[in-house]
């Protein structure tokens, strides 16, 4: 089967660092995707890693390992406006998997 | 661009009704997706085209659910009869090539079936 496993929740200040985290079980792999998503708004696609490390777009990095099933997202220098849900996403035989979602909360 | 277009934007109908959901991809994408959000399921894939040939419809939920792609710029999602359980947000979306890990979605269309 297919899952990925990631945080409900996350509260963090403005300016702060947070790390969300997504394990996942798959039976084919062909990497692993960030979107960001806003209360009543569309997906919109943040990063992609089909290889292991670490990639960096911005005041966004996402990381891969592989060999352990497990990536994250990382977001520096918060802001007001990334307080949104974040999904992280396998693509393998089925397009597209999603994660529940990761609610982030900045607070000022 | 003017990205992936759904309408309607919102609907709401009664059970029993017939919905039909449409949407245009972005011109030149050989993948287009049909998504549904809810609060319990979160984000589910329905279906998927490529080339505008059903390539995997494993997710449609029942016989009540049909999709089809005509043509390369316009696809339909059709619920008949609707029930209350419907009730979601339905995306669609398109990929030049899905294996990049990125999708363009559309702003979605909210359905409400009382």
């Amino acid at each position: 089967g297919q899952s990925l496993e990631q945080p409900s929740e996350v509260t963090a200040v403005e300016g702060a660092i947070v790390q969300i985290n997504c394990t996942y079980q798959t039976s084919g792999f062909y990497g692993l995707s960030w979107y960001q998503q806003h209360d009543g708004g569309a997906p919109t696609f943040l990063s992609y890693n089909a290889l292991d490390g670490l990639e960096e777009t911005g005041r966004f990095s996402s990381f891969l390992s592989r060999s352990d099933s497990y990536g994250y997202l990382l977001l520096q220098e918060l802001q007001m406006k990334d307080s949104a849900s974040y999904f992280c996403a396998h693509t393998g035989r089925r397009a597209l998997t999603f994660g529940s979602g990761t609610r982030l909360q900045v607070q000022p | 661009d003017a990205g992936v277009i759904q309408s309607p934007r919102h609907e709401v109908t009664e059970m029993g009704q017939e919905v039909t959901l449409r949407c245009k991809p972005i011109s030149g994408h050989d993948y287009l997706f049909w998504y549904r959000q809810t609060m319990m399921r979160g984000l589910e894939l329905l279906i998927y085209f490529n080339n505008n040939v059903p390539i995997d419809d494993s997710g449609m939920p029942e016989d009540r659910f049909s999709a089809k792609m005509p043509n390369a710029s316009f696809s339909t999602l059709k619920i008949q009869p609707s029930e209350p359980r419907d009730s979601a947000v339905y995306f669609c979306a398109s990929s030049w090539d899905y294996q990049t890990g990125e999708l363009f979605f559309g702003e979605g269309s909210r359905l409400t079936v009382l």
